[in-house]
């Protein structure tokens, strides 16, 4: 069956180190996928998406990488601050281009002390 | 703030109630979707709306009933719901079609509670 797993343990880091969070997944060939931040009682906000010809996409603190061999995405905050702290979502499109689809995984939560 | 408004932010029903959920966006998007999410579980897909008609149901029971009147709302009836209904329901909207990315951009949700 078709499945994306996150790590389901809360991640507890302290500020200034580098998080990383993992993103599995079976039986799928997304054409991308997206990362996405939520925190408590509000919707996800998009952050960042990788194509599956690109290896690594960067944008400020944030780094994904993309394995498709592996089945993996790993999403890495360097420098990592107490306002990092959310749930972090990643999500694919098991069809390309079917309406728009996206099939989401149940969420890493990241905490950062100071 | 994402460009996609949902009301009521908050909504306590009985069993034997109707209400509607309400979203709107101001992004020009052409696909619009309801998610649900519950604690603990990922968001699970409900609707999906292109170009105003829809093109996915998630085998979502019938006490859910979806309406899009045009590109920019969304509504979510709602009768005789169950307690395990409760949740936060999400609406999304995003520009799909071919070589576009799909990003999501997701309203504030409404915290539903069924008694």
């Amino acid at each position: 069956s078709q499945k994306i797993e996150q790590n389901s343990e809360a991640l507890n880091i302290q500020e200034g180190k580098t998080a990383t969070l993992t993103c599995n997944y079976t039986n799928y060939s997304p054409a991308y996928l997206q990362w996405y931040r939520q925190d408590p009682g509000r919707g996800p906000v998009f952050l960042l998406l990788i194509r599956e010809n690109e290896k690594e996409k960067r944008k400020e603190r944030l780094k994904v990488t993309f394995d498709t061999t592996l089945k993996q995405s790993l999403f890495h905050i360097t420098a990592s601050q107490p306002a990092d702290s959310a749930t972090y979502l990643c999500a694919l499109e098991p069809v390309y281009n079917q309406g728009g689809k996206l099939i989401f995984g149940q969420g890493t939560e990241l905490s950062v002390k100071p | 703030e994402t460009g996609v408004t949902q009301t009521p932010r908050h909504l306590v029903m009985g069993m034997t109630n109707k209400k509607s959920l309400k979203c709107e966006q101001h992004l020009g998007h052409n696909a619009m979707y309801w998610y649900k999410q519950s604690a603990k579980k990922p968001l699970e897909l409900m609707f999906v709306y292109s170009l105003e008609e829809r093109v996915e149901n998630n085998s979502v029971p019938s006490r859910f009933s979806p309406e899009c009147p045009n590109s920019s709302h969304l509504f979510l009836h709602l009768h005789t719901l169950q307690p395990e209904d409760s949740a936060l329901y999400l609406c999304a909207s995003s520009q799909a079609g071919t070589g576009l990315d799909n990003e999501q951009f997701f309203g504030p949700g409404t915290r539903l509670t069924v008694l």
